[in-house]
């Protein structure tokens, strides 16, 4: 199956500053990469998608980028906020529909 | 509509008991996924269901663990025997199954198994 590698584990940011997130896959197959965020004794909720034909996506301080030939595929937080503290997770679709996680960055907004 | 419903919402069990998840999909989704979420091992697809069927069952840890989906509407994940390493949070999610399209999640329900 699909093989999704997520990284930093831990991300640790000051208020207002970037913070990047990388995930690498392995099946060239997989053509729609969510991420979702995580909060405290809540399940995952969908923040922003791609799909393998478009390179780049944004949405507010939210931005994802995809690169098919090397299969990777990375979130960019801009401007961050202490609400922007969570689980975040990417995610793959494979051909058989089989949606398969990172294994999640946990991410510190310090104010 | 209310969502993907998971009950219960917290389990407490004695290691060799029988444990039951249930599950209750969005209306209309033709997918249905099981995840066990760990520190270790972050969120695992257990399962994966598309119109009731089972589509894709590798990642069911051993034959201790079995799911079901009698119907559009419900699916059940039991572990029996339980074993205190199964404790974890256990999530359901749900998508319209077009491929590509976002599958949302239950609160999930957190098994532990004493």
């Amino acid at each position: 199956g699909e093989n999704v590698e997520q990284h930093p584990s831990t991300l640790s940011v000051q208020e207002g500053d970037s913070a990047v997130i990388k995930c690498t896959y392995s099946d060239s197959a997989s053509n729609y990469f969510p991420w979702y965020k995580q909060e405290l004794g809540k399940g995952p909720q969908l923040i922003i998608d791609i799909r393998s034909n478009v390179g780049e996506k944004k949405d507010q301080r939210i931005a994802v980028t995809l690169n098919k030939t090397a299969k990777h595929f990375s979130l960019h937080i801009t401007e961050t906020q202490p609400e922007d503290s969570a689980v975040y997770f990417c995610a793959a679709i494979t051909g058989a529909n089989n949606l398969f996680f990172g294994t999640g960055t946990r991410l510190t907004v310090i104010p | 509509d209310a969502g993907v419903i998971q009950s219960p919402r917290h389990e407490v069990t004695e290691m060799g008991q029988e444990v039951t998840l249930r599950c209750k999909p969005i209306s209309g989704h033709n997918s249905l996924f099981w995840y066990r979420q760990t520190m270790m091992r972050g969120l695992e697809l257990l399962i994966y269901f598309n119109n009731n069927v089972p589509i894709d069952d590798s990642g069911m840890p051993e034959d201790r663990f079995s799911a079901k989906m009698p119907n559009a509407s419900f699916s059940t994940l039991k572990i029996q025997p339980s074993e205190p390493r199964d404790s974890a949070v256990y999530f359901c999610a749900s998508s319209s199954g077009q491929g590509g399209t976002e599958a949302f999640f239950g609160q999930g329900t957190r098994l532990t198994v004493v």
